[in-house]
């Protein structure tokens, strides 16, 4: 089965940092997806990209959010100055014709 | 007002204790209604995707139904390994690339 792939793993920073969580979704999908789940929360979506471009965000995904596709398989989202409630399990999916697959996640932790 | 409810929050079974689990969904035009299996600091893992009432999609040890309103995941005869967290989404929206909407999830544990 193919796979999501996410880095890194975990990730610590202070509050304020800026930080970059990167994702290399399944090749031939062509809709890419960041979710996050706070610790003992549901799954929360926060922003979807098609076709090189935002195509939906949760009122979540503020201006202190971007997502890219700087070349042609990796997804990155970045976070400007993280706060202390931006720490969560952050997930990178990708969907094909019917299957949506989720990455392992990066466990963020704002200190 | 809360579009994905799973009942029940946990649920211990013995193994071979067949069970299922219920997700009710209120949603204005359904486009898809999935399955997912969580374990511990994992990410989800895709089980099956719904389309419409009456289809049903079976995996292993798993069955999946969906009326006009809920879905089952039916587990039959269970194993310790099958025990992790369920987690129900459902997607509306008017493109095959539309937002997942997750229920909170059914915590499931099989005892050998």
């Amino acid at each position: 089965e193919p796979e999501v792939t996410q880095t890194p793993s975990h990730q610590v920073t202070q509050m304020g940092q800026e930080v970059i969580l990167r994702c290399v979704p399944i090749s031939n999908h062509l809709y890419f997806y960041w979710y996050r789940q706070i610790l003992g929360q549901k799954v929360e979506f926060l922003v979807s990209f098609y076709n090189n471009e935002i195509s939906e965000k949760s009122e979540i995904f503020d201006d202190q959010f971007s997502v890219e596709r700087p070349d042609g398989s990796n997804f990155t989202l970045k976070i400007r100055s993280t706060k202390l409630e931006d720490s969560a399990m952050y997930f990178c999916a990708s969907k094909g014709w019917e299957k949506l697959f989720f990455g392992s996640g990066t466990q963020l932790s704002v200190l | 007002e809360d579009q994905v409810t799973q009942s029940p929050e946990a649920l211990r079974l013995q193994e071979g204790e067949s069970s299922s689990l219920n997700c009710s969904y209120t949603v204005s035009g359904l486009r898809g209604l999935f399955w997912y299996r969580q374990d511990p600091g994992k990410g989800p893992e895709f089980l099956f995707t719904l389309y419409s009432a009456g289809e049903e999609k079976e995996k292993e040890r798993l069955k999946a139904t969906l009326t006009k309103k809920e879905s089952f995941l039916h587990i039959t005869a269970p194993k310790p390994e099958d025990s992790a967290t369920y987690l129900c989404a459902v997607q509306e929206g008017e493109t095959s690339g539309s937002r997942l909407t997750f229920g909170e999830g059914t915590q499931l544990t099989v005892n050998p």
